[in-house]
């Protein structure tokens, strides 16, 4: 069974970073997944696709202290120099044929 | 500019149906995979329907149990899901969602909409 494993939160300081990680069930390690942000009271916005082999498809505007990175099954997305408007849940998404599944999500905060 | 609108949303009795619509401009519908995603309230995404660019390819969620239909109508650049039969644990707010890749059926999200609030409630 396909499925996608987040911490339920994670928090650093304005300013410093932070690493999220996403975990691919056993047999899927080799999957793609996306990364989304959702800010209090709007809707998902998508910051990248990451690949197996820790290439990635940023969106449109995403800032480069977003980044991804890959090892084994586990797919990470590292936030630099933290601002406040980092502060929001994150999504991992992950697709096969005749599926999509999402992650239940990681709460950041920005202390 | 790429963008996404959801509309239909509202308040409807248990058992009664709804229809959403998504208006898509700003890119050439007619060649991506367009989805259906829901968010209850305080809670996680959860994917809801996929539907491919010509419509040959149709998925669903296995918890719908046949209740939802997605359809699209490529003409008028839009996307809709028909709720039928609808429950408590319906209520959401429901997001379209494009396809990153207008080559492949399978892929990421990579556009969302605002989302559209769905109550089902007596």
């Amino acid at each position: 069974q396909l499925v996608l494993t987040q911490s339920p939160s994670a928090s650093a300081s304005l300013g410093a970073s932070v690493k999220l990680t996403c975990t691919l069930s056993s047999g899927h390690s080799s999957y793609a997944i996306a990364w989304h942000q959702q800010q209090p009271e709007k809707g998902p916005r998508y910051l990248m696709r990451l690949n197996n082999d820790g290439s990635h498809i940023k969106g449109d505007g995403i800032p480069d202290r977003f980044s991804g990175s890959s090892s084994g099954a586990e797919r990470y997305l590292t936030i630099s120099n933290l601002q406040s408007e980092d502060e929001a849940d994150y999504y991992c998404q992950t697709w096969g044929t005749g599926i999509r599944v999402f992650g239940a999500g990681t709460e950041v905060t920005v202390l | 500019e790429v963008q996404l609108v959801e509309s239909g949303g509202g308040l409807v009795q248990p058992g009664g149906s709804l229809r959403l619509s998504c208006a898509a401009s700003g890119f050439t519908f007619s060649t991506f995979s367009m989805n259906w995603v829901r968010q209850a309230p305080g809670k996680g995404l959860e994917w809801v329907s996929h539907i491919s660019s010509t419509s040959t390819t149709i998925y669903y969620a296995d918890s719908l149990k046949g209740r939802f239909t997605i359809s699209r109508d490529n003409a008028k650049n839009s996307l809709y899901l028909q709720m039928n039969s609808l429950r408590a644990e319906d209520t959401a707010v429901y997001y379209c969602a494009r396809q990153l890749s207008s080559v492949y059926v399978d892929d990421a999200f990579d556009i969302w909409g605002q989302g559209t609030m769905v109550t089902v409630s007596s």
